[in-house]
This record gives C-alpha cells, sequence and structure tokens, in this order.
C-alpha cells in the first residue's frame, strides 16, 4: 500500500460548488504540506501542518481551507471552486527533523487532478 | 525566503553526464540546498541533499562551491528514464518553519 494516498484522484465539479481533498498517511510523519501545480509554475504552496494544532498559510492560501484531522489525516477544502482553481494538487509528508542537518525530506502523494468547469 | 534560477529545460543523449546548475545568490547561511525529481502526473521525488562542498549518492552528486551562491545537480550516464522536471529548492530544512519554494524546475529530455 502507499505510503500517501489522495482521494479523489480525478474530480470535476463546477463553479460555487465545495469539494474536499483528502490526503492519508501511514508514514507517522507530524508534517503534512498541500501544493498545486500548473503547467509552467512549478509547485506551489498552499498550506502547511507541522502538527495537529499548527495550521499555517502557504503562498496561495485564498480560496482554500485545511483541516488536521489526525496526524495521519490532512485535508484541503475550496469553499466555493472557480474555474482558476484547475489544477493538479499534491499532498505531501515529512518526519520533523531530529538533528541539525537532517534532511527534512517530503514524500509526496499520486496527486488530485480537480477540474472547475 | 531565497530565490533560485535553473534553466528551463535540457536535453542529453543517453549516457552522458548532465549537469543542472542552479542559482541561488541570496542562500541564507542556515540554507541547505535540495533536489528533486518529478516524472509526469506523478509527485515529486526527493533525489539529494547538501550544504556545502560535495555530496554523493546512488543516484546523483551535487556540487555546492564555496559561496554557496550556486550548485549542480550531477547525474552520470542518464537514461532514457531520467527524463522528468528536476526542482532546485533552497530553505532551511533543519528545524524552524521557513517554507521552501519549488520553482519552475528543469525539463531533461534524454534523447536515445
Amino acid at each position: 500500500d502507499a505510503d500517501v494516498t489522495q482521494t479523489p484522484r480525478n474530480r470535476i465539479t463546477k463553479t460555487g460548488k465545495r469539494i474536499m481533498l483528502e490526503c492519508s498517511q501511514t508514514k507517522g510523519h507530524d508534517r503534512m504540506y498541500w501544493y498545486r501545480q500548473d503547467p509552467g509554475l512549478g509547485l506551489r504552496l498552499i498550506y502547511y501542518s507541522f502538527d495537529v494544532k499548527d495550521i499555517n498559510k502557504g503562498e496561495i492560501s485564498d480560496g482554500y481551507s485545511v483541516s488536521r484531522q489526525a496526524q495521519a489525516k490532512f485535508s484541503l477544502s475550496l469553499e466555493s471552486a472557480i474555474p482558476n482553481q484547475t489544477a493538479l494538487y499534491f499532498c505531501a509528508t515529512s518526519d520533523s527533523p531530529k538533528w541539525a542537518g537532517d534532511n527534512n525530506e517530503q514524500f509526496f502523494g499520486p496527486g488530485t487532478r480537480l477540474t472547475v468547469l | 525566503l531565497a530565490k533560485t534560477t535553473q534553466p528551463i529545460s535540457m536535453d542529453s543523449y543517453e549516457g552522458q553526464e548532465v549537469n543542472i546548475t542552479c542559482s541561488h545568490n541570496n542562500i541564507a547561511t542556515n540554507d541547505y540546498i535540495t533536489w528533486y525529481q518529478q516524472f509526469p502526473s506523478q509527485g515529486p521525488r526527493f533525489i539529494i541533499q547538501g550544504y556545502k562542498t560535495k555530496v554523493t549518492n546512488e543516484v546523483a552528486s551535487l556540487f555546492i562551491p564555496a559561496d554557496r551562491k550556486s550548485s549542480t545537480l550531477s547525474l552520470p550516464r542518464v537514461s532514457l528514464s531520467d527524463t522528468a522536471v528536476y526542482y532546485c529548492l533552497v530553505g532551511l530544512l533543519s528545524g524552524g518553519y521557513q517554507k521552501v519554494t519549488f520553482g519552475t524546475g528543469t525539463k531533461l529530455q534524454v534523447i536515445p
């Protein structure tokens, strides 16, 4: 089984609908992240969470909200979807660094392709 | 947050060594340099990380000059399966809350 899973893998929705993307991990990591990827723009950070009680905005948080339901679960919501939120969304996890120089490698899920019509 | 600059794309023939250079002129003292690889329709995957001089693993080498204002990812003897986008990241990954930025990456095309 994959360590980081995302559901759904593909979703088509209409403008104004509320959408939730879910991410689960079995790696036991404290830190979780949501990114979106648009063609030619690389990955941009939406929100990140370093533990269940810690939620932080990323570069492009407007129009999005998140919920960290448990250490293993981090959900991304679009309260009222709009067409320019059409993108590929990735969830990632990383462990808390144990020592200075710990590489804090991020492990990514397979992505969710979201289309807003 | 340190900004990185990489070539948008590169082509290489199979079996050649590929060097991808990343510029990060405003790198901070505590910043590390990390490279990720991304295949189409997949999430990025960690390749290598370093702070200074040279780091080598089973996949790649990372060369960082003394001033740390740039770094070079070296892929030895590339194959078609190395065709991917390569991202250079600079940020405080050893603690703290500084975010890292992926940027647009370098699209490497390996040619038979």
